[in-house]
């Protein structure tokens, strides 16, 4: 079994500044790959970035860069100069080896003031 | 591309009415999906699918059956409703191969409550 924890339930920003979201992940699957999604006010989930676990470099999407440290099991969601639009709730997701399903964590509400 | 399109988008229901959530995506996925979302509990997964005629149960699936007879279609049944089941609910879609880096794409989701 897979779990995700997401232990910000908000979070305030300043427009410009950088945000990193946490997430902590627990599996025993040897290999697995971490998601990101956004859902802003208007209700879509957006895909944002994808982590395998056996990748060497971290993700990067624009300004969306994943600070990944396997050994203490999380993938952190890094946003760069941070705009009035990525106000949302961000979700992190997990996917085993040998599973399709995501499972995901319970959100983190991002607002950026400006 | 249409993508995972979901029909309602809102739904009102009396305690003990059934009703089916239609789901369908033109991307040819053969993985398909339903989560409900509750505040403060992120996304749960009802039910799956890995293909025509495949289905099997996620996290929550009790109260809610699945088929699925083409690839596009993945309707969500709810058979009996009950005020637990107010929630806003998710199709997703994606390529099927286990443990890839496909994303999963979502519909717009449909809002349902039961009174």
């Amino acid at each position: 079994a897979q779990k995700i924890t997401q232990t910000q339930p908000g979070m305030f920003v300043q427009e410009k500044e950088a945000v990193t979201l946490d997430c902590t992940y627990d599996t025993s699957d040897p290999s697995y790959g971490l998601f990101w999604y956004k859902q802003p006010s208007s209700g879509e989930m957006i895909f944002l970035i994808y982590q395998g676990s056996y990748d060497q470099q971290n993700a990067t999407e624009g300004r969306y860069s994943l600070n990944f440290q396997k050994a203490r099991k999380s993938a952190n969601l890094v946003i760069s100069a941070s705009q009035l639009g990525d106000s949302a709730m961000y979700f992190c997701a997990m996917r085993g080896t040998n599973d399709y399903k995501l499972s995901f964590g319970a959100g983190t509400t991002v607002t950026v003031r400006a | 591309n249409a993508g995972v399109t979901q029909t309602p988008k809102f739904q009102v229901l009396k305690t003990g009415q059934s009703m089916t959530l239609q789901c369908a995506q033109d991307m040819n996925h053969e993985y398909m999906s339903w989560y409900r979302q509750d505040p403060g509990m992120g996304l749960r997964l009802i039910h799956y699918s890995v293909g025509a005629g495949i289905t099997d149960q996620g996290e929550v699936p009790n109260g809610y059956n699945v088929s699925r007879s083409t690839t596009e279609d993945f309707p969500l049944r709810l058979l009996s409703a009950a005020p637990s089941q107010t929630s806003v609910y998710f199709c997703a879609s994606s390529y099927s191969r286990a443990g890839s880096s496909y994303e999963q794409y979502f519909g717009p989701g449909t809002r349902l409550t039961v009174t």
